[in-house]
């Protein structure tokens, strides 16, 4: 596609919920990052992927997150029972490997309540 | 892991008023960005400079890699220009990760 594509762009859930947020990454580009971003706040990195494996997964905040990806392309990020602090923009982005130019999604905005 | 301070962490100019933002890095970098978030929160590529100057429209950014620093130069500054200006940089030990400065928060009034 012509740039990073995420879904849903906005959800809202109820606490205890599971949730997952998907990616689709540019064509072609084999690095793929989840971020996340608290209202007001600087962008907190949570798990990067190099084709389909994740060998850095420290930023994942607790065991209710995981992530995967699959065919080298697209990449679901998942939330298990959520609480209220996961509330956050979710923001994704891609890149053609590891320090090229990484481009952004959109963001999917979760509201847990 | 590296370190990525901003400077300042806020500004207001008068539109037509030029500024400079720095972004200071702990270690070594191979890929140093500019990206602006606008304020429905799409972050935008302005600049992919580990070292060197570049220049785009009234933008132009340098890294000094030796010295672990880069500078944003906004000229003209335009109303559109506000919004979060972040760096972000990527070691290059390890399974390194791009890291975010805490960003500037640029306000341009008319």
């Amino acid at each position: 596609g012509a740039g990073v594509s995420q879904s849903p762009s906005n959800k809202v859930t109820e606490k205890g919920k599971d949730v997952e947020l998907r990616c689709d990454p540019i064509s072609g580009h084999t690095a793929l990052y989840w971020y996340r971003q608290s209202l007001g706040q600087g962008l907190e990195f949570l798990i990067y992927f190099q084709g389909n494996s994740a060998p850095d997964k420290s930023g994942l905040p607790s065991d209710r997150f995981s992530a995967e990806r699959t065919g080298g392309s697209v990449s679901t990020l998942t939330i298990q029972r959520t609480q209220q602090e996961d509330s956050a923009v979710y923001l994704c982005a891609s890149s053609p490997g590891q320090y090229l130019e990484a481009f952004f999604g959109q963001g999917t905005r979760l509201t847990v309540v | 892991g590296i370190q990525v301070e901003q400077s300042p962490p806020d500004l207001i100019l008068q539109e037509g008023a030029n500024s400079t933002l720095r972004c200071n890095f702990s270690d070594s970098v191979n890929n140093l960005q500019w990206f602006h978030q606008n304020p429905w929160g799409q972050l935008i590529n302005l600049f992919y400079i580990p070292s060197g100057t570049k220049q785009n429209g009234r933008l132009s950014a340098t890294t000094v890699a030796t010295e672990r620093y880069s500078l944003l130069y906004i000229s003209s500054s335009q109303t559109t220009d506000s919004g979060v200006y972040f760096c972000a940089v990527e070691g290059n030990s390890g399974y390194s990760t791009l890291t975010f400065g805490k960003g500037t928060m640029l306000l341009v009034s008319p």
